[in-house]
C-alpha cells in the first residue's frame, strides 16, 4: 500500500505570492493533519481535518487555510507569503481520530 | 499548557554503543498518547511507537526499547547496539486528546560513527 504522498516536493516562491500544497492520505485514512517544520525545530501543528471537517487549528495566521475533499485528500493554501514561511510542510494521516499519524515526505517551500 | 522537552540537542556515539534519548512531557490531561518519530536526512518522519497514558509497561522492539514513567513524566527511548543507520533526528511527541494534534519536542540529533 502507498504511504502518504505530497506534491510538489520542492517549491520556490517570492514574497506576496500564494501557494497550494497537496496531500493524499493512506488509503482508508480519514484524518489529515498539516505541520510546519522550520529548520532545526520540531514540527508545529497547523490544521487537522477529519471526515472533511476542521477538527483543530494551530496558532497560525489567517493566511493559512486548508480543506479536505470527499476522497480525504487535502490542500493547504498559504496567501501573501512571507520569508518566514520558508519551511518543510508535512502532511500526516491517521485511520481515525486518536490513532498514530503517518507522515508524508513533505514539501519544502522556499520563499525569496 | 502541554509541552515536550528533549534536553539533549545532539548525541554522538560509536557503533555498538547503547544510547538513551530523554523525553519529558507536561500535560493536564489524564488521557493522552506519547510518540516517538525518527527523521532521517531525507526529511520524512518515521513512526516508531505510540503509548497511551494508561499503559506504563515498557516496550521492546528489536534493538529499540521505551521506558514510560508517569511519576516523572518521562518517556525515554533506548537504542541498544547502535548502528550507523540509526543516525537521524529523533522526536518525542504528545498528543492533545481533544484536537488530536501532536506537540513535538525540539528533537535530538543522534550521530552514530563507525
Amino acid at each position: 500500500d502507498a504511504g502518504v504522498t505530497q506534491s510538489p516536493t520542492h517549491l520556490i516562491k517570492t514574497r506576496g505570492q500564494q501557494v497550494t500544497l497537496r496531500c493524499s492520505p493512506i488509503s482508508g485514512h480519514k484524518s489529515v493533519s498539516w505541520y510546519q517544520q522550520v529548520l532545526g525545530q520540531g514540527p508545529q501543528f497547523i490544521f487537522q481535518y477529519y471526515e472533511k471537517e476542521e477538527r483543530g487549528r494551530g496558532n497560525f495566521p489567517d493566511r493559512f487555510s486548508a480543506r479536505q475533499f470527499p476522497n480525504y485528500s487535502s490542500e493547504l493554501n498559504v496567501n501573501a507569503l512571507l520569508l518566514g514561511d520558508s519551511a518543510l510542510y508535512l502532511c500526516a494521516s491517521s485511520l481515525v481520530f486518536g490513532n498514530e499519524q503517518f507522515f508524508g515526505p513533505g514539501t519544502r517551500l522556499t520563499v525569496l | 499548557a502541554q509541552k515536550v522537552t528533549q534536553a539533549q540537542t545532539e548525541i554522538s556515539v560509536v557503533e555498538k554503543e547503547d544510547v538513551t534519548l530523554d523525553c519529558v512531557y507536561e500535560t493536564r490531561d489524564t488521557t493522552y498518547y506519547l510518540f516517538w518519530y525518527k527523521q532521517p536526512p531525507s526529511g520524512e518522519l518515521v513512526f516508531l511507537i505510540r503509548r497511551n497514558s494508561f499503559d506504563e509497561q515498557n516496550e521492546i522492539s528489536g534493538r529499540y526499547s521505551w521506558n514510560f514513567q508517569k511519576s516523572t513524566s518521562s518517556f525515554n527511548f533506548t537504542i541498544t547496539a547502535s548502528q550507523v543507520v540509526d543516525s537521524a533526528v529523533y522526536f518525542c511527541a504528545l498528543n492533545d486528546y481533544n484536537t488530536d494534534k501532536l506537540i513535538f519536542g525540539t528533537g535530538t540529533r543522534l550521530q552514530v560513527f563507525p
